[in-house]
């Protein structure tokens, strides 16, 4: 098993421009989450989903939607970038309320 | 790669020794407790959980312990080593509220050969 997968692995967006991050995970976990991370700090949840068709809004999700649409995929879009969103993102999935495994992260960087 | 936890708190330990990590939690309600380990440029890393109906928990080489009274959690690495060298975070997790974690600020591990 691959485990959760993140694409890009690194970007540079110019303010307003938009983008998908891309999450993937075989380990056929119902339940995944998207993060931020700033430097020093903690992870903070941006949106999460307990199954396909199923998403809810987390701790910071203003200037972000979600989709799932397979139990496989979670990407995340940022419609008009903003430096604020400046930061590292991270992937996770979970068999229901047990462990989250985590991505190696998207390092997005707004300009 | 990415660096992660630039103001954090540090432990510097020698190689060998015994580490203590610290973690305070904010929610009496939370059922369920993880540690995580996070290298430069990496994801987070399970090291360890505990229920909330557990006081002490081992693992190869970690143990964590429980206080509920003082809501005090605490990740203890026996013979520390260079591979240690990490941030580690706790986690706490509330079932009821749809399995989301919330993460504490963090403790940077330096590991002195």
């Amino acid at each position: 098993n691959a485990g959760v997968t993140q694409t890009p692995k690194f970007r540079i967006l110019k303010i307003g421009q938009s983008m998908t991050l891309q999450c993937t995970q075989d380990m056929n976990h119902n339940y995944m989450y998207w993060y931020r991370q700033d430097p020093g700090m903690g992870l903070k949840l941006i949106y999460y989903s307990v199954g396909a068709g199923i998403t809810d809004k987390g701790e910071v999700p203003n200037g972000y939607n979600v989709s799932r649409s397979t139990t496989e995929d979670f990407p995340l879009r940022l419609e008009l970038a903003a430096p604020s969103q400046t930061s590292v993102y991270f992937c996770a999935s979970s068999y229901r309320e047990e462990t989250q495994y985590f991505g190696p992260g998207t390092r997005l960087l707004v300009l | 790669g990415e660096s992660v936890g630039l103001h954090l708190p540090t432990l510097s330990v020698q190689e060998g020794d015994n580490s203590i990590i610290n973690c305070a939690y904010s929610n009496s309600a939370s059922d369920y407790f993880i540690w995580y380990k996070q290298e430069s440029g990496k994801g987070p890393q399970f090291i360890i959980d505990i229920r909330s109906n557990m006081d002490k928990r081992q693992g190869q080489r970690v143990t964590v312990l429980l206080n509920k009274t003082v809501k005090h959690l605490s990740l203890q690495i026996a013979a520390t080593q260079p591979g240690d060298s990490a941030v580690y975070f706790c986690a706490e997790n509330i079932y009821a509220a749809g399995n989301k974690l919330t993460f504490g600020g963090g403790t940077r591990v330096l590991v002195k050969p």
